[in-house]
C-alpha cells in the first residue's frame, strides 16, 4: 500500500498553466481508469476535482482538467486563479484498496 | 444535497477505543460504498477503510487491520468506524466519504481524534 508520488510543491503566475504530476504502478495508477483528483484548502475538507481520471463533477470549472499515460495521472490547471492556491491530493483504485498521494502546495504567484 | 456529518471525535488515551459516526443524507445511503479516510495534523491523505454498499464486504488499510471495524447501518443512514487499541500515530482528522469513479467521491467535514495520555 505504498503511497502515489507527487511532487510537493508547484506554481504559477495568474492566468498560466500548471500541471502536477501522480506517478504509481501498474497495480494501481496504470492498471484502473480509476484515478480522482482533489483541492484541499486550509481547514476545510477536500473537494473532488477530477473522477475516473479525466471526468469533471458538476460544478468543477472547465479549467481543470485530468489525464494519465502510463503509470502516471495528471491534472493541468489552466488559466491559474488565486482561489485555486490550495493542496491538491490524487488517488487510485488499487485492486481492493484505495491509494493517495502525498500531496502537491499549489501556489498562485 | 449529499451531506455527511462525522462525530464521535476526541481525546482518548492510548489503548483506549472510540467510535466516530458518519450520518448520511440526501442521496440513497444502501445503493453507495463508503470510505473513512484521515489525516493527521499537517500531513496528507490516507485511505483507512471501504464497506459495500450491504456492509457484507470490508477492506482495511494494514496500518489499522486488526484494530479497527467499519460498519454501517442502512436503515439509520449511518456509517461507523470503531477504533480499538488506539495509538498516538492514530492522531488525525477523520473523513467519510461516498464512492464514486472508484474512489471517494462526496466528503463529510471530518472529526478530530486526539490519541494522548
Amino acid at each position: 500500500q505504498s503511497a502515489l508520488t507527487q511532487p510537493p510543491s508547484a506554481s504559477g503566475s495568474p492566468g498560466q498553466s500548471v500541471t502536477i504530476s501522480c506517478t504509481g504502478t501498474s497495480s494501481d495508477v496504470g492498471g484502473y481508469n480509476y484515478v480522482s483528483w482533489y483541492q484541499q484548502h486550509p481547514g476545510k475538507a477536500p473537494k473532488l476535482m477530477i473522477s475516473e481520471v479525466s471526468k469533471r463533477p458538476s460544478g468543477v470549472p472547465d479549467r481543470f482538467s485530468g489525464s494519465k499515460s502510463g503509470n502516471t495521472a495528471f491534472l493541468t490547471v489552466s488559466g491559474l486563479q488565486a482561489e485555486d492556491e490550495a493542496d491538491y491530493y490524487c488517488s487510485s483504485y488499487a485492486g481492493s484498496n484505495v491509494v493517495f498521494g502525498g500531496g502537491t502546495k499549489l501556489t498562485v504567484l | 444535497e449529499v451531506q455527511l456529518v462525522e462525530s464521535g471525535g476526541g481525546l482518548v488515551q492510548p489503548g483506549r477505543s472510540l467510535r466516530l459516526s458518519c450520518a448520511a443524507s440526501g442521496f440513497t445511503f444502501s445503493s453507495y460504498w463508503m470510505h473513512w479516510v484521515r489525516q493527521a495534523p499537517g500531513k496528507g491523505l490516507v485511505w483507512v477503510s471501504r464497506i459495500t454498499s450491504d456492509g457484507s464486504i470490508t477492506i482495511y488499510a494494514d496500518s489499522v487491520k486488526g484494530r479497527f471495524t467499519i460498519s454501517r447501518d442502512n436503515a439509520k443512514n449511518t456509517l461507523y468506524l470503531q477504533m480499538n487499541s488506539l495509538r498516538a500515530e492514530d492522531t488525525a482528522v477523520y473523513y467519510c466519504s461516498t464512492n464514486a469513479g472508484g474512489g471517494p467521491y462526496y466528503w463529510g467535514q471530518g472529526t478530530l481524534v486526539t490519541v494522548s495520555s
